[in-house]
């Protein structure tokens, strides 16, 4: 079956540093991938998504690209921000829609 | 914007107790499901409905079961509250692949 497996955490980082979050797939055809985030005392939003091999996912900074020959769709983002403290998840949608997410990773960012 | 809503932020209930919770979205999509929420376990599928009237069994049924009798509603039942099923409970809405949720409600099984 499909599984999503992502880079355990916590992770800490300071303001402005670098940020990855790695996420590998195991998949049967053509899956959707997506990145969603908490924030804590909510449910969970979509943060960027792609469809097909080498599409790149982008929102608020974050991005993401859809690997077919490593089946991986890391999260990056160039500098980040204490208000990017939340919970990350990565998900992907196989066959009849069915979304299946990772455990989430845990990022805490301090000034 | 979506909107889905959960009746209850916070609950707390009682071992054997029948528990109900309630979801409601706004924006007429078609499919409804429920999730669970664990540390370390990530969030788990109990049901899911794509019509009214409609369920099907998610990856962790046991235990819960759903109602949809209104397309915007999607109710999910815990028969007799047991002190594993304390979790943080998710529900969402969709149109397309991609899921749109509610803050969940935080229930607690004493």
């Amino acid at each position: 079956g499909n599984s999503v497996t992502q880079m355990e955490g916590p992770v800490t980082l300071s303001e402005e540093a670098f940020l990855t979050i790695n996420c590998t797939y195991t998949a049967t055809g053509y899956p959707s991938l997506f990145w969603y985030v908490q924030y804590p005392g909510e449910g969970l939003q979509l943060l960027l998504k792609a469809t097909k091999a080498d599409d790149k996912g982008s929102n608020k900074g974050f991005e993401a690209t859809y690997r077919k020959e490593t089946t991986s769709f890391h999260l990056e983002k160039g500098s980040v921000q204490v208000s990017d403290s939340a919970v990350y998840f990565c998900a992907l949608s196989g066959s009849y829609g069915k979304l299946t997410f990772g455990q989430g990773t845990i990022l805490t960012v301090h000034p | 914007d979506v909107k889905v809503t959960q009746s209850s932020r916070y609950l707390v209930k009682r071992t054997g107790e029948k528990v109900f919770l309630e979801c409601v979205q706004d924006m007429d999509h078609e499919n409804m499901f429920w999730y669970r929420q664990d540390p370390g376990l990530g969030l788990r599928l109990i049901y899911f409905s794509y019509d009214v009237k409609m369920k099907e069994k998610g990856d962790i049924p046991e235990g819960y079961s759903v109602s949809r009798e209104k397309k915007e509603r999607f109710s999910l039942i815990l028969e007799s509250a047991s002190t594993n099923q304390t979790s943080m409970y998710l529900c969402a809405s969709s149109l397309d692949r991609a899921r749109h949720f509610g803050d969940g409600t935080r229930l607690s099984i004493l």
